[in-house]
């Protein structure tokens, strides 16, 4: 059973096009986080959100954590080829472990 | 760039040998964490560290051990290699395991069991 459901498992836009990708859960964390995989590397590290309804944004990044705590979105305005990646969002409840979903996988066409 | 290194990067292996993965890092972090990664899975804990010889198990342990005798150095070893350990292992370090802290992962290592 999967703690973290992401939503849409695939997106391919064309460039310019905005999108939004999501993370759900039944459960409540006190911490969620985006990261950014690109093949043949580690996830890096977006944007950490801790508080309900918490909104953050990185140049054209928005990312917004639900008001209960227990979801989260990432919207992308002017998506650019560069965008192109695997989109991971991990959360805790504990601080010890966090707990990943299995992605989003972007496509951004020239 | 945050000082953590992975290796090998990629290792071919039979079923049935040990196999060990380093992971090394710079930054003097306390914790480190061996996730693997399976299409469909996601990043999944198989063991983290606290600090020097403290370890605990994750979700997906069986299997695997860990060690760790130095701050800098945790390694990840496959006691009898099956193949349903072919996988992408990622170390990763962070300052606090807090909430308001976030992974640095490795580049990976790309293991095959034949």
């Amino acid at each position: 059973t999967q703690l973290l459901e992401q939503s849409p498992q695939f997106l391919s836009i064309q460039e310019g096009e905005n999108l939004t990708v999501y993370c759900n859960s039944s459960s409540v964390f006190s911490s969620l986080q985006w990261y950014r995989q690109e093949p043949g590397e580690g996830p890096v590290l977006l944007v950490t959100v801790v508080t309900g309804g918490e909104v953050k944004k990185l140049k054209r990044l928005t990312f917004q954590f639900g008001d209960a705590r227990k979801d989260s979105s990432l919207h992308i305005t002017a998506a650019q080829p560069g965008d192109t990646g695997l989109y991971l969002c991990a959360a805790t409840n504990t601080g010890n472990q966090f707990y990943f979903g299995t992605g989003t996988s972007l496509t951004v066409i020239p | 760039d945050a000082g953590i290194t992975q290796s090998p990067r990629h290792k071919v292996t039979e079923t049935g040998t040990p196999v060990t993965l380093r992971c090394h890092q710079t930054e003097n972090h306390r914790y480190m964490y061996w996730y693997r990664q399976d299409p469909g899975h996601g990043l999944r804990l198989i063991h983290y560290s606290y600090g020097v010889k403290d370890t605990d198990k994750g979700e997906v342990s069986d299997g695997y051990s860990v060690s760790r005798s130095k701050t800098e150095d945790f390694l990840l070893t496959l006691e009898s290699a099956t193949s349903s350990q072919t996988s992408v292992y990622f170390c990763a370090i962070s300052e606090s395991p807090g909430r308001s802290y976030g992974y640095t992962f490795g580049s990976g290592t790309r293991l095959t069991v034949v």
